[in-house]
């Protein structure tokens, strides 16, 4: 069982329209960070939410923490097509060891 | 600047061959991390190091996987007499220092692939 569950898995999408994607677990978390991967690219760190209820926004990314600190979403608002990538979330175990969910494959079509 | 550096970027080898994978981490980095990415899934941590020693080394899958970081710098990854499902991509992270929300930088990572 994945401490952290990702929704949907893939999503394809035209260029200019929204998106949104899930983070999910049982678990409570003090902090969970989203990343973005590229193809032939590691991890690259977009966002760490640490407050229950806290939004952070990255221009068109905007980023939520649940309030009950299990669960966080990502949602792109006119999306383009370098948004195109693998969108991880993870969380810290032992203040180093980062553990991540599947990851959903975003495709924006030109 | 310089990033997290790992060679090969791709190595294919024989089931039951010996191979290394080399990671140069950020100068300065103290804390390096090796994590396994197979297809479809994200990155699983395999081992932790604070400075030369490694500090965690729980996600090893099993005593064919070791990996060594002597002068607190380079790091290698060697796997012993590989299987198949050794196949995947293997990522190297560094960070300032272990512990708290410090940002961990990954490198491009060594896709192995084992025939």
């Amino acid at each position: 069982t994945q401490l952290l569950e990702q929704s949907p898995q893939f999503l394809s999408i035209q260029e200019g329209e929204n998106l949104t994607v899930y983070c999910n677990s049982s678990s409570v978390f003090s902090s969970l960070q989203w990343y973005r991967q590229e193809p032939g690219e590691g991890p690259v760190l977009l966002v760490t939410v640490v407050t229950g209820g806290e939004v952070k926004k990255l221009k068109r990314l905007t980023f939520q923490f649940g309030d009950a600190r299990k669960d966080s979403s990502l949602h792109i608002t006119a999306a383009q097509p370098g948004d195109t990538g693998l969108y991880l979330c993870a969380v810290s175990t032992n203040d180093y060891k980062l553990s991540f969910g599947a990851g959903t494959t975003v495709t924006v079509r030109a | 600047g310089a990033g997290v550096s790992q060679t090969p970027s791709n190595k294919v080898t024989e089931k039951g061959k010996y191979v290394e994978l080399r990671c140069d981490p950020i100068s300065g980095h103290t804390a390096l991390y090796w994590y396994r990415q197979s297809l479809g899934q994200g990155p699983e941590f395999l081992i932790y190091f604070q400075g030369t020693g490694a500090a965690d080394d729980s996600g090893l899958p099993n005593d064919r996987f070791f990996a060594v970081r002597p002068e607190g710098s380079v790091s290698t990854l060697k796997i012993q007499r590989t299987e198949r499902g050794d196949s995947a991509v293997y990522l190297c992270a560094s960070s300032l220092s272990a512990g708290g929300p410090g940002e961990q930088f990954f490198g491009p990572g060594t896709r192995l692939t084992v025939l």
